[in-house]
């Protein structure tokens, strides 16, 4: 345990739905990111939240669609999806005090399945 | 621009042997480097990492790691390999100059450590 929590653990939806990832940290972190994991492919970011504003968008399609109503909460809301978004998406969190030292800490990720 | 290679997509070695993983760098900046591994459905967990200071890091599980600036390499070695390391590691840099803390990963070597 990290003590990063994410949920669902498994997600299976149709290319109209519309649902939400859902991260959360009691650890104090002031930063949260999000990344996708596909097979075959390194690990893509694709947001930072920083003090809940986000500092980068990686161009990721607009049918992703990040909310971080605070530090300790980490929101990926998600419709209109096509098959090739399905991946493991990892959200991750850390202390960032301006240094780039600080390791991130990773929870287990929502393997989504779109059919 | 930031990136990460790891030259090998799969290590072998036999159970008690040394292991190596490899992993080059290049960021604007000094670096900040980290190792991950993952287990099969699961997050990404924190294994080590160089901020300043002595080449040679320890980290959790018997696994270390040199940072080699003139070679921009950070190797992740372990003395003798057990069957429970067989996983899939990634590196990964984020750079002093980065506003973001943005973290870079390679695209990961799976490491199977046989009896």
């Amino acid at each position: 345990e990290t003590g990063v929590t994410q949920t669902p653990r498994h997600l299976v939806m149709g290319m109209t739905n519309k649902k939400s990832l859902k991260c959360e940290q009691h650890l104090g972190h002031n930063a949260m990111y999000w990344y996708k994991q596909s097979a075959k492919k390194p690990l893509e970011l694709m947001f930072v939240y920083n003090f809940k504003e986000q500092t980068e968008n990686n161009s990721v399609p607009s049918r992703f669609s990040p909310e971080c109503p605070n530090s300790s909460h980490l929101f990926l809301h998600l419709h209109t999806l096509q098959p090739e978004d399905s991946a493991l998406y990892l959200c991750a969190s850390r202390v960032d005090a301006g240094s780039g030292g600080t390791e991130a800490f990773f929870g287990q990720g929502t393997r989504l399945t779109v059919v | 621009a930031q990136s990460v290679a790891q030259p090998e997509d799969q290590v072998n070695v036999a159970e008690g042997n040394p292991l190596t993983v490899k992993c080059t760098y290049s960021v604007s900046g000094n670096p900040y480097l980290f190792w991950y591994v993952q287990y099969p459905n699961r997050g990404l967990q924190f294994l080590l990492k160089y901020i300043t200071g002595d080449n040679l890091v320890k980290g959790s599980y018997g696994f270390e790691a040199e940072f080699n600036k003139s070679q921009t390499s950070f190797h992740l070695k372990k003395p003798s390999a057990l069957v429970s390391d067989s996983a899939l590691y990634f590196c990964a840099v984020r750079g002093s100059v980065s506003n973001t803390g943005k973290l870079i990963f390679g695209q990961g070597t799976t490491l199977q450590v046989k009896p």
